[in-house]
């Protein structure tokens, strides 16, 4: 089963790097995913995707400081330099041979 | 530039039923799968349906299997989310999506949400 993994909750400080982690259930480790964003009182948007080849394709007029990498059947985005209006919530999506897809159950950065 | 635009949200009876449309524009409408995604309050993101761009392919949660009715008019650019039989527990933000492949993929382009509240 596709299932995807995300820490609940992740915090950094104002200016510094944050890295967030999104694991893929066995058997899936070279799914492609993509990040979305969730500001508060906000609808998501979307960040980027990212092949497990590293290759990537980022969301309209999304910053160079949101970048992806992976590991085996992680998935990580990183954001460098935080600010304030990075504090949100983070999903990861993935999808199958199916028309649907499946979302992480989501990481709440808090920006120190 | 794509717009995705929810609207048919609003507060009805247990047993109820809405109409959501999701108007979009900026894409070729026919071309793309679209989905419809839902955010239960202070929960995360659950698809809850999805349709081919030529609607030769659909997917509903099991959530909502039976109840809630997918379909689109690639004539005016619509989406559309019938909901019937509704539940206290379908109460939820309800986001249009565009996602990346006719066969689905990625939602890369999302509405603003419209608010379904089941309540009586």
């Amino acid at each position: 089963q596709l299932v995807l993994t995300q820490s609940p909750s992740a915090s950094a400080s104002l200016g510094a790097s944050v890295k967030l982690t999104c694991t893929l259930s066995s058997g899936h480790s070279t799914y492609a995913i993509a990040w979305h964003q969730q500001q508060p009182e906000k609808g998501p948007r979307y960040l980027m995707k990212f092949n497990s080849d590293g290759s990537h394709t980022k969301g309209d007029g999304i910053p160079d400081r949101f970048s992806g990498s992976s590991s085996g059947a992680e998935r990580y985005l990183t954001i460098s330099s935080l600010q304030s209006e990075d504090e949100a919530d983070y999903y990861c999506q993935t999808w199958g041979t199916g028309i649907q897809g499946v979302f992480g159950g989501g990481t709440k950065l808090t920006v120190l | 530039e794509v717009h995705l635009v929810e609207s048919g949200g609003g507060l009805v009876q247990p047993g109820g039923s809405l109409r959501l449309s999701c108007a979009a524009s900026g894409f070729t409408f026919s071309s793309y799968a679209m989905s419809w995604v839902r955010q239960a309050p202070g929960k995360g993101l659950e698809w809850v349906s999805a349709l081919s761009g030529r609607g030769g392919s659909t997917f509903y949660a099991d959530s909502v299997k039976g109840r809630f009715t997918i379909s689109r008019d690639n004539s005016k650019n619509t989406l559309y989310l019938q909901m019937n039989s509704l539940r206290a527990d379908d109460t939820a933000v309800y986001y249009c999506a565009k996602t990346s492949y006719d066969s689905g993929g990625y939602c890369d382009y999302w509405g603003q949400g419209t608010l379904v509240t089941v309540s009586s």
